[in-house]
């Protein structure tokens, strides 16, 4: 299983956009790049997911270079509601594969 | 849109009882997912569940729990003997399809209080 790491905290201002990096240097060739949103005593919400390159929704964008050693959450103008843990996870998905979830980067979004 | 629901949203219960935490995960996914976090920490696995049998558990999971999918809509987590150290907010979590690019949903949860 990939291992992960990511910024344990970020700070940044309403309307602003915020990229979180998530380093994944031993994923696998098989691995998807997913990240989850989660809101105190809410569970975890799925943001997006990619293979390479780039992806996008109406939620966030994740850019992922060629090398897919690392990955980017990238969160356009967010505002107060976006403080939230996120979460980078490297996996295959498949089956029943349980997830392995890291301490995620605590984003806080200030006024 | 379909979500994974769950119930009770709290349970409060003696040490030593047992609990049944129930999920109705997303009607038409394969996969069903227990997890855990205990306040503070980290989202841990249970288990998983496909085909009605167990596919995976991890070393939390161990002989006081059980899941059962009772009927086709729903999915259970049996703590037998609650523990002090099973308080923890305990999530849900379904999946449609067997491919790769396929991705667990999660409920909102239920907080377990054990006293």
């Amino acid at each position: 299983l990939a291992k992960t790491t990511q910024p344990i905290s970020m700070d940044s201002y309403e309307g602003q956009e915020v990229n979180i990096t998530c380093s994944h240097n031993n994923i696998a060739t098989n691995d998807y790049i997913t990240w989850y949103q989660q809101f105190p005593s809410q569970g975890p919400r799925f943001i997006i997911q990619g293979y390479k390159t780039k992806v996008t929704n109406e939620v966030a964008s994740l850019f992922i270079p060629a090398d897919r050693k690392s990955s980017t959450l990238s969160l356009p103008r967010v505002s107060l509601s976006d403080t939230a843990v996120y979460y980078c996870l490297v996996g295959s998905g498949g089956g029943a594969d349980g997830l392995t979830f890291g301490k995620g980067t605590h984003l806080i979004i200030q006024p | 849109e379909p979500e994974v629901t769950q119930t009770p949203s709290h349970q409060v219960t003696q040490m030593g009882q047992e609990v049944i935490l129930r999920c109705v995960p997303i009607s038409n996914h394969l996969y069903f997912y227990w997890y855990r976090q205990i306040l503070g920490q980290k989202v841990e696995f249970l288990v998983s569940f496909y085909n009605n049998e167990i596919s995976e558990k991890s070393e939390i999971f161990d002989d006081q729990f059980s899941v059962e999918r009772p009927d086709g809509s729903n999915f259970t987590l049996k703590i037998r003997s609650t523990k002090l150290e099973d308080s923890a907010m305990y999530f849900c979590a379904s999946k449609g399809l067997a491919g790769q690019e396929e991705t667990q949903y999660f409920g909102p949860g239920t907080r377990l209080l054990v006293l």
